[in-house]
């Protein structure tokens, strides 16, 4: 079975600063990977998929890139409304989530 | 405007049983396989069931294989879950997503999710 580590688990960060998550696969997932926000007490919100494509009406600060078995989340400049918890999920087969990252004003 | 929304949760002995529906509307609702998500308190997101946007294809995760069952009406836009022989840790919010495939397409549960319901709570406890 695929496994996904997600890290960190959380991260402390200020308003405009620039902000890296990753998720590894323990196989190759050939870009099948997609990115949610969730806020408290709301659903995910689907962000970005195919490892780097933005669903419409994301902001462009929010980005994504592959390397191997390793994903990264970037938020280029954190604003007040990003801070939430962030999930990979894998769907190269049966959909697997990250553990997740809770991102927290500093 | 896409909305999913679920009913039907609540709290229910150990090995109760429960059925979530989830409403869709403002899409084509039969031309997309559906998904079930939940999500334990305080914990990360758990891939539980998939149907097929015509019911002929089901696939579930292990930890409700045999407990759980997916199914459809596309004559009323609604997905259900029938939760059987519940157990303590089935205790968590549930989600309906939308896959983004279109089509007879994708007999098989790998997609992601571009739409989900607001969730319901189900609470398992004696």
């Amino acid at each position: 079975d695929i496994q996904m580590t997600q890290s960190p688990s959380s991260l402390s960060a200020s308003v405009g600063d620039r902000v890296t998550i990753t998720c590894r696969a323990s196989q190759a997932i050939t870009n099948s990977l997609a990115w949610y926000q969730q806020k408290p007490g709301k659903a995910p919100k689907l962000l970005l998929y195919a490892a780097s494509k933005l669903e419409g009406g994301v902001p462009s600060r929010f980005s994504g890139s592959a390397s191997g078995t390793d994903y990264t989340l970037t938020i280029s400049s954190l604003q007040p409304e990003d801070f939430a918890t962030y999930y990979c999920q894998q769907y190269y087969r049966t959909p697997l989530f990250g553990q997740g990252t809770k991102v927290e004003i500093k | 405007q896409v909305q999913l929304v679920e009913s039907g949760g609540g709290v229910v002995q150990p090995g109760g049983s429960l059925r979530l529906s989830c409403g869709a509307s403002e899409f084509s609702f039969r031309s997309y396989g559906m998904h079930w998500v939940r999500q334990a308190p305080g914990k990360g997101l758990e891939w539980v069931a998939f149907i097929h946007s015509d019911g002929s294809y089901k696939d579930y995760a292990d930890s409700v294989k045999g407990r759980f069952t997916i199914s459809r009406d596309n004559s009323k836009n609604t997905l259900y879950l029938q939760m059987n022989s519940l157990r303590t840790e089935d205790t968590a919010v549930y989600y309906c997503a939308k896959d983004w495939r279109r089509g007879l397409s994708g007999y098989d549960p790998w997609a992601y999710f571009d739409c989900w319901g607001q969730g319901t709570l189900v609470t398992v406890s004696s």
